[in-house]
């Protein structure tokens, strides 16, 4: 239901854009997106509409940022800093609760 | 703050049975479904069980159906995951997972986790 690219990589400072894609027959759902720092448990980013409306988590630097094109849901992070690398998750509910297989993100 | 802090985790044998425990605080536990999610050590992320507020339906990922049960206590803020026939394959970090809904829909808090082994 959910692919996403295995890995991705950006430099210090720079931007990222991290993208979940809905399979066929779930382009509108909406998703969420969750990131998990090396040794730590995860963390809950934004939950992202199809029409690219998004709503953050509690403390989520503004940084972080959703938006969406047909069945694409992307992640973006700017100013990229070395807390950034990691995995993230995206994950869905509307046709039972699924996580995408998550996104190792390096920051150069 | 809102607070999940999983207990129970440890070293089993094949076969044997083991109960996870999730206390909370810092949100009306009773107004939201809760879930359990595993990580298998070096993999991804794995809805393992889902409990609607008032325990009216829960859902089992299809590795665990059967063997493992879900339950809470809303009077004691806790969720449960009973593991019964326990396999090589269930070893792995659990988490619980708070959802943003009284019925599944998206985690908006997770724990710190727990982590099983089962191993002879």
């Amino acid at each position: 239901v959910l692919t996403q690219s295995p890995s991705a990589s950006a430099s210090l400072g720079a931007s990222v854009k991290l993208t979940c894609t809905l399979s066929s027959g779930h382009s509108t759902y909406a998703i969420a997106w969750h990131q998990q720092q090396p040794k730590k448990g995860p963390r809950f980013l934004l939950r992202l509409n199809s029409d690219g409306s998004h709503n953050k988590g509690a403390g989520i630097p503004d940084r972080f940022s959703g938006s969406s094109s047909g069945a694409e849901r992307y992640l973006t992070i700017s100013s990229l800093q070395s807390e950034d690398e990691g995995d993230y998750y995206c994950q869905t509910w509307g046709a039972g609760i699924v996580f995408g297989g998550g996104t190792k993100l390096t920051v150069l | 703050e809102v607070q999940l802090v999983e207990s129970g985790g440890a070293v089993v044998q094949p076969g044997r049975s083991l109960r996870l425990s999730c206390a909370t605080s810092g949100f009306t536990f009773a107004d939201y479904a809760m879930h359990w999610v595993r990580q298998a050590p070096g993999k991804g992320l794995e809805w393992v069980s889902g409990i609607r507020w008032n325990s009216g339906s829960v859902v089992y990922a299809d590795s665990v159906k059967g063997r493992f049960t879900i339950s809470r206590d809303n009077a004691k803020n806790s969720l449960f995951l009973q593991m019964t026939s326990l396999r090589a394959e269930d070893t792995a970090f659990y988490y619980c997972v708070k959802d943003d809904s009284p019925q599944p829909s998206y985690f908006d808090f997770w724990g710190q986790g727990t982590l099983v082994t089962v191993s002879s």
